[in-house]
């Protein structure tokens, strides 16, 4: 079965650092571009930053620029986001995403975690 | 990086055909195909319906269509039921910027 599991979110002051994790499995992550998508409480979602298969492409959402880093380790099937300088406009549900196609890039989202929650108070 | 538009809510009677409307411009759904849809029920993660402007991922019922003119997207949802009651948001690439979603749109089932 396809999945991704995020964790590391929680409650955290502003201005504070925190560092999101997502565990993939049931198909080839090393080839596949992934995303961090957001929703704030009651809003809708909002596309944060995405990393190609091999970290050659590497985007952010200009909201998050300069204060978040998108990472992947393929050997451990894992994503990352270092998320420093946090405010609190930045509270949300945070997904990890796969990317539809093997080496495309921003194609279409197939695959959706459940999301962590990051609350900045 | 302004959201694309949506009707905040489009409403139906079981067995209607709606369409909900997604508008750009031609810097992401006029200048791409890379238009897509997703479906999200409360609490739960979204799910891709339609990608590239008009195809269906496997096992999504062929009640949910696409298309696209010009800068306007649309998602077509035929002989309505009670579960298709859902937010539903299109998200386009936008080349430098370089992906956005819509604002979404609440499906009403009367």
């Amino acid at each position: 079965e396809v999945q991704l599991v995020e964790s590391g979110g929680g409650l955290v002051h502003p201005g504070r650092s925190l560092r999101l994790s997502c565990a993939a499995s049931g198909f080839t992550f090393k080839d596949y571009a992934m995303h961090w998508v957001r929703q704030a409480p009651g809003k809708g979602l909002e596309w944060v930053s995405g990393i190609r298969w091999n970290s050659d492409i590497i985007d952010y959402a200009d909201s998050v620029k300069g204060r978040f880093t998108i990472s992947r380790d393929n050997a451990k099937n894992s994503l990352y986001l270092q998320m420093n300088s946090l405010r609190a406009e930045d509270t949300a549900f945070y997904y990890c995403v796969k990317d539809r196609v093997g080496g495309s890039y921003l194609d279409a989202f197939d695959i959706w975690g459940q999301g962590t929650v990051v609350a900045v108070s | 990086q302004s959201a694309l538009t949506q009707p905040a809510s489009v409403s139906g009677s079981p067995g209607q055909s709606i369409t909900l409307s997604c508008t750009g411009s031609s810097s992401d759904i006029g200048g791409y195909d890379f238009v897509s849809w997703y479906q999200q029920h409360p609490g739960k993660a979204p799910k891709l319906i339609i990608y590239d402007v008009s195809h269906r991922p496997s096992g999504v019922s062929n009640r949910f269509s696409g298309s696209k003119s010009g800068n306007t997207a649309s998602l077509i949802i035929s002989g309505l039921q009670p579960e298709d009651e859902a937010e539903y948001y299109c998200g386009s690439y936008r080349g430098s910027s370089p992906y956005v979603f819509g604002t979404g749109t609440k499906v009403i089932v009367l």
